[in-house]
């Protein structure tokens, strides 16, 4: 059965601490893994799409990172306006699946 | 910004009744989706649309139908609305025949609370 399963569900980061979240994907025919950021009241922001393991894509304090069973999300240095719920997302043979999300909090 | 537009972007209505959610997109993409979220199950596809008048089911479908008459409008239906279909819904598009194209952007929402 296709499954993305993101963890850990609540992160508490202080201010310039670096961490991962991470998302652990079995899903047939991969065609991309995507990362989007998510604001409370608000649609989910498009962050990164991967196609195959190896790639890796950064933007600005984030990097998202592809191998053939996970993908991490390493955040360096985060600010407190980097507080959100992070969602990891893939699309295969069933079209597209969703973990449900990394609750980011980042503390002055 | 995908140029998604949802309308109502919040709804109350009562158990049995009709409802109709409005996806308006600017920018006449092929693929639209409709998803419902819900705490620990996050984005579920109810149904996505590959073109006008072609249509296919998602992951959670029954009890919702959908149209699509225009390119830029995806509307989805709650036939006799249910208690269990209290939840936020979203629109979504991909830009088909572009490099990024399995990436799907998203709507705002519209929160739904059926009583």
């Amino acid at each position: 059965e296709d499954q993305v399963t993101q963890s850990p569900e609540a992160l508490r980061l202080q201010e310039g601490e670096s961490s991962s979240l991470n998302c652990s994907y079995t899903v047939s025919g991969l065609r991309g893994l995507f990362w989007y950021r998510q604001d409370p009241g608000k649609g989910p922001e498009f962050l990164f799409t991967l196609y195959s393991a190896g790639e890796e894509k950064e933007k600005e304090r984030l990097k998202a990172t592809l191998t053939k069973k996970e993908s991490f999300l390493h955040i360096t240095a985060p600010k407190p306006e980097d507080s959100a719920t992070y969602l990891c997302g893939a699309s295969g043979t069933y079209k597209y699946i969703f973990g449900t999300g990394t609750r980011l909090k980042v503390l002055a | 910004d995908a140029g998604i537009t949802q309308s109502p972007r919040h709804k109350v209505t009562e158990t049995g009744t009709p409802v109709t959610l409005r996806c308006h997109q600017t920018e006449n993409h092929r693929y639209m989706y409709w998803y419902r979220q819900d705490p620990g199950h996050g984005l579920r596809l109810i149904h996505y649309s590959y073109g006008v008048k072609d249509t296919d089911k998602g992951e959670v479908s029954d009890g919702y139908s959908v149209s699509r008459s225009k390119t830029e409008d995806f509307l989805l239906t709650l036939e006799s609305a249910t208690s269990s279909q209290t939840s936020v819904y979203f629109c979504a598009i991909s830009r088909s025949g572009t490099v990024n194209q399995e990436t799907q952007y998203f709507g705002p929402g519209t929160r739904l609370l059926v009583l």
